[in-house]
């Protein structure tokens, strides 16, 4: 009950396209949904993160849409860069405890 | 102002032996958490400290221990080290341990590698 599931595993997109992460989760009492960048050799950087009393969060290329009663949430990144090329996690809490996913490897190709 | 800061960025023991690992949280953070991130995988949920006081253990072993000292950096310690420790270790500090929603501002992580 406290995993959570994230896909895909990798991502390849084209420069100024759309990149999709899904994840999922079980327990309902998390009440906090962050997800991270991280790039190689060093550690995780908050990026954007949502309350699940609001159903979408946009903070310029990045919008985090969350559906509570699938208990399922996503990350777009819009007009996709190649600097955007990382791992991304998703995580939730109900603490300050983070429970991640497994991560997703986004290549965004020029 | 600096960020969390880790030390040693990278280590290479031999199984049985024992390691110690070092972090700096931000200033005036005072809750420090540690995680465990496998190559591949997400971040787990090991310790986390605040006032020097244990406030949450992830599911590892006893062979794990860490503490919190006065200027509120800490130590993790790994005893009779496995294969399966091998990791990237992170170190995450707060202002405010509890609490959903405080950023946790993360380390650059000490590699550990056991042979």
């Amino acid at each position: 009950q406290q995993q959570v599931k994230q896909s895909p595993q990798s991502l390849i997109v084209q420069k100024g396209g759309i990149s999709i992460i899904n994840c999922a989760y079980e327990n309902t009492a998390f009440d906090y949904f962050p997800w991270y960048q991280q790039f190689p050799g060093k550690g995780p950087a908050l990026l954007i993160a949502i309350r699940p009393d609001v159903s979408e969060k946009k903070e310029g290329r990045f919008t985090i849409s969350f559906n509570k009663s699938a208990k399922q949430f996503s990350l777009h990144i819009m007009d996709s860069q190649p600097g955007d090329s990382a791992t991304y996690f998703c995580a939730a809490s109900n603490t300050d405890k983070l429970i991640f996913g497994t991560g997703t490897r986004l290549q965004v190709f020029p | 102002d600096a960020g969390v800061t880790q030390s040693p960025t990278h280590l290479i023991k031999t199984r049985g032996q024992h390691v110690t690992l070092r972090c700096s949280p931000i200033s005036g953070h005072k809750s420090v958490s540690w995680y465990q991130q496998v190559l591949g995988q997400g971040p787990q949920f090991i310790f986390q400290y605040y006032e020097k006081e244990e406030r949450g253990r992830g599911n590892f072993p006893d062979r794990f221990s860490a503490r919190q000292f006065p200027n509120y950096s800490s130590e993790l310690n790994v005893n009779a080290l496995l294969l399966g420790d091998s990791a990237l270790y992170l170190c995450a500090s707060s202002w405010m341990p509890g609490l959903a929603g405080v950023e946790q501002y993360f380390g650059p992580g000490t590699r550990l590698t056991v042979t």
